[in-house]
């Protein structure tokens, strides 16, 4: 049971927009802490997408975007293409537990249709 | 250019050990705190281990606490995981990684590729 929440899967249609929502509480994206998303393509490391909620490394496509709110956060890949099916995780920091420190959602499956 | 690169992966009986490394490169290793998460076949993401710059602080998950320690030589740019008491739930695709962060106007989340760790008679 991952600390944050995801869907496990979302679809949707070439050129079409999708959101991926990351539920927390308030010991981690609620007591203020940064979310970061990764996508991951199959056997290979996953790769950071968006920083500190909102923020987009260089070379990412202005394609995907990432907000927060509260105990929540949300990527949001619009103009779907092809290549961007690949699990999608997003990733925190929690307080509550002893010694932890980054928390995962569980994943989310992204497939075009 | 940043790099991370595991190694130590392989087959291991259950109730064995193994100890895994990660060597860096491409930036001051000895300034930043270092992860270990791993990715059982499958499955998504857990974090497994923290250790600070200076080792002063060092965390574990709940399902390791008490049989895995991460250390690292900073003389040696490297990170380790001592892994012992291995579980057949311990098979996972072992990555470390460093903590993401912007410079300069960019932002960057280094992983290294993985080793696999197979637990299994």
């Amino acid at each position: 049971q991952s600390v944050l929440t995801q869907p496990p899967s979302v679809s949707g249609a070439p050129g079409q927009r999708v959101t991926i929502s990351c539920t927390g509480s308030s010991s981690n994206i609620g007591a203020g802490y940064d979310v970061h998303w990764y996508q991951q393509l199959p056997g290979t490391a996953p790769k950071l997408l968006i920083y500190g909620n909102s923020n987009r490394p260089s070379g990412v496509p202005d394609r995907f975007s990432g907000s927060k709110s509260g105990t929540s956060a949300s990527l949001a890949i619009t103009g779907l293409q092809a290549e961007d099916e690949a699990d999608y995780y997003c990733q925190s920091y929690d307080s509550s537990l002893s010694g932890s420190n980054w928390v995962f959602g569980g994943g989310t499956k992204l497939t075009v249709l | 250019e940043v790099q991370l690169v595991e190694s130590g992966g392989g087959l291991v009986q259950p109730g064995g050990s193994l100890r895994l490394s990660c060597a860096a490169s491409g930036f001051t290793f000895s300034s930043y705190s270092m992860n270990w998460v791993r990715q059982a076949p499958g499955k998504g993401l857990e974090w497994v281990s923290y250790i600070s710059s200076s080792s002063s602080t060092i965390y574990y998950a709940d399902s390791v606490k008490g049989r895995f320690t991460i250390s690292r030589d900073n003389a040696k740019n490297s990170l380790y995981l001592q892994m012992n008491s291995l579980r057949a739930e311990d098979t996972a695709v072992y990555y470390c990684a460093r903590d993401p962060y912007c410079s300069g106007g960019s932002c960057y989340g280094y992983w290294g590729q993985g080793t696999l760790v197979t637990v299994s008679s």
